[in-house]
Order: structure tokens, then C-alpha cells, then sequence
């Protein structure tokens, strides 16, 4: 069983959709949970950021953990075509600086 | 967040020469640095870990001696592609994580790509 999984699947959405993305994970040990979103041919950049469970909204992105089910998920309201990326769940141990990465989600928002 | 420049941001080059990538973290010290390769729609793979003033860790089934890490100080990190070859083309990325993070969080470059011609 990988560490990360995320289920790699296109998904292509109207605008003003709902995007709806997740992991799930083995290692209980996990502490940070990173979703990354990466334009085409570039870098990964850092979109949300939360420790432990719980939930964290930042304007139309809200991140949830739920730790006891091993799971984390990202919304996207009102998607916009700049939306459009591939996200990646990360997550890491404390004290420990390595990232686990999920395969990524290429989503399409279609204008 | 924090800004992490890499340079050249893509590079052509004959096969057997070598090419080396910088990394730079451009607001804040960064005590590790980490470098990727990502190939076409695949996910990052961790090629090494670097600490500032020390070797870095390899990752398994990568060869130290053809990927030359350097981290000589708090901002800056190197690749080394040495003897490069055609299956040395892909995506690069650089990642700091350093004081200020601590807790996970890595700031990616923009990335290099390497063509070996």
C-alpha cells in the first residue's frame, strides 16, 4: 500500500463548479497535510497548509483533515478557469522534513 | 510564502557534458534543501535531501556520483548533471524548507528542464 493515494483521474468541471479533490493515507505518524497546486511547466506553489485535523478555509479553497479516517480533501467554490492545475496532496511527520506526495489531480475548469 | 528562484529555468545540452541547475532561496535561510525530478503527468520524485554544510542523502536507486549536490550555504543549493544522457531529460525542481518552516512545508522553485540532445 503506497503511503499517499490520489486518485489520479482527470477531472474536468463548468466554471463556477464545486471542485472537489482527496487523499488518503497509511501512516498515522503524519502531522502537516500540504495541498500544492502546479500550473503546466512550472513549479509546485504552496496552496494550503494544515496540521493536525481539522479545517481550514482561505478564501474559495477550504482544506479539511480528518486524521481518525486518514483522509484530506480540498474544495474549490466557485472554480474559475485559472483553476485549472494539477493539485497535489503532501504530507509529512513531525520532525521529519520529507514530503509524502499524492499522484495529483489535473483539473480542467471549462470557462 | 517564501520565494525559491532556480537557474536556468531550461537548458538543452549535447549528451557526456554536464549541466549544472542552481537553486536559490531568495527571503530566508534555508537549512534543507530538497531536489525532484518529474517526468510528463507522474507526481515529484525526491531525488535528495540537503543540509547546509554537510553531504547530502541520497534517495535509493539514485547515483550520488552523477548527481553532485552541493549546499554551501543557507541560500544557495547545486545540481550537478554529470555525463548527462538522453534519459536525463525531465522536469528538475528544487525545495527549501528551513527556519522559518519547521513544520513540513516546502517552498518549490520554478524548475528546470533539462533536454540531452
Amino acid at each position: 500500500q503506497k503511503e499517499v493515494e490520489q486518485d489520479p483521474g482527470p477531472l474536468s468541471v463548468p466554471e463556477g463548479a464545486i471542485v472537489s479533490l482527496n487523499c488518503t493515507y497509511s501512516n498515522s505518524a503524519f502531522q502537516y497535510f500540504m495541498w500544492y497546486r502546479q500550473y503546466s511547466r512550472k513549479g509546485p506553489e504552496l496552496l494550503m497548509y494544515t496540521y493536525s485535523s481539522g479545517n481550514k478555509e482561505d478564501g474559495r479553497f477550504t482544506a479539511q483533515v480528518d486524521k481518525s479516517s486518514k483522509y484530506i480533501s480540498l474544495f474549490i467554490r466557485d472554480s474559475q478557469p485559472s483553476d485549472s492545475a494539477t493539485y497535489l496532496c503532501a504530507m509529512s511527520a513531525r520532525g521529519n522534513n520529507r514530503l509524502a506526495f499524492g499522484k495529483g489531480n489535473q483539473v480542467v475548469v471549462i470557462p | 510564502g517564501a520565494v525559491v528562484s532556480q537557474h536556468p529555468s531550461w537548458v538543452i545540452c549535447k549528451s557526456g557534458t554536464s549541466v549544472k541547475i542552481e537553486c536559490r532561496s531568495l527571503d530566508f535561510q534555508a537549512t534543507t534543501m530538497f531536489w525532484y525530478r518529474q517526468f510528463p503527468k507522474q507526481s515529484l520524485m525526491l531525488m535528495a535531501t540537503s543540509n547546509e554544510g554537510s553531504k547530502a542523502t541520497y534517495e535509493q536507486g539514485v547515483e550520488k556520483d552523477k548527481f553532485l549536490i552541493n549546499h554551501a550555504s543557507l541560500t544557495l543549493s547545486t545540481l550537478t548533471v554529470t555525463s548527462a544522457h538522453p534519459e536525463d531529460s525531465s522536469f528538475y525542481i528544487c525545495s527549501a524548507g528551513g527556519r522559518t518552516s519547521g513544520r513540513g512545508e516546502q517552498f518549490f522553485g520554478p524548475g528546470t528542464r533539462l533536454t540531452v540532445l
